[in-house]
């Protein structure tokens, strides 16, 4: 089967700006969680959408938010960047609630 | 506070010496547990994972883990590593109500040297 695909591989923005990754999860599977992967601060949680609805989402600010659409597809978006948001974001999706997370190569996000 | 704490960030191995790495969790309520490895160039892969039942779980590659609940504690291990081994290993938990959140450890650095 198809994994879990993620684009772009790489994006590079400038602080203030916004960026927009996107992600498609393995066939079949409703839920998508989207994780940041920063230097020294391991894997954190951002995002959780099921069947096209944010059910959870971390301990981080507005400006992170995303949607899921009807094929279940998601994206991730990053208003006002900053400079700190430069990390490897990775996308997860699972058949059911509880499964195990199959993920994502992710996408680097380098703010300048 | 819930966190999982990794006690080794890196471990360098010869090839068939026995592995363990650490893993204690601080979660309040029934949790789920997981290991997760990243191949050098690969994403995260399960590894094996705990729900319920017994707590020696076996998962691929001859890698297991022992969930003991008194220490909070959930170590991968493995009899004889090999040069293939050689990867960033992850442990993780989530509470069995569902969240949609997984609580990863900082990660373990393992080089197999052949």
């Amino acid at each position: 089967e198809a994994g879990v695909t993620q684009s772009p591989t790489h994006l590079i923005k400038t602080r203030g700006q916004q960026a927009t990754l996107r992600c498609s999860p393995i066939s079949g599977h409703t839920s998508v969680y989207w994780y940041q992967q920063a230097l020294g601060l391991g894997l954190q949680f951002l995002l959780w959408y099921d069947e096209g609805e944010e059910r959870n989402r971390g301990n981080f600010p507005p400006r992170f938010s995303g949607r899921q659409f009807p094929n279940y597809s998601s994206e991730l978006n990053v208003n006002a960047l900053e400079l700190e948001d430069s990390a490897l974001y990775l996308c997860a999706s699972s058949s059911y609630r509880n499964s195990p997370l199959h993920f994502g190569n992710g996408t680097r996000l380098t703010v300048t | 506070a819930q966190s999982v704490s990794q006690h080794n960030h890196h471990v360098i191995l010869s090839e068939a010496a026995s592995l363990e790495l650490g893993c204690n969790y601080s979660y309040g309520g029934t949790v789920n547990l997981f290991w997760y490895v990243q191949y050098p160039g690969q994403h995260l892969q399960l590894l094996l994972k705990y729900f319920s039942g017994d707590p020696l779980v076996k998962g691929i590659k001859g890698f297991e883990a022992e969930f003991i609940k008194s220490k909070f504690s959930f170590n991968l291990r493995k009899p004889s590593v090999q040069w293939s081994d050689t990867a960033e290993y992850f442990c993780a938990v989530s509470g069995s109500s569902n969240t949609g959140k997984l609580i990863f450890g900082q990660g373990t650095t393992l080089q197999v040297k052949p």
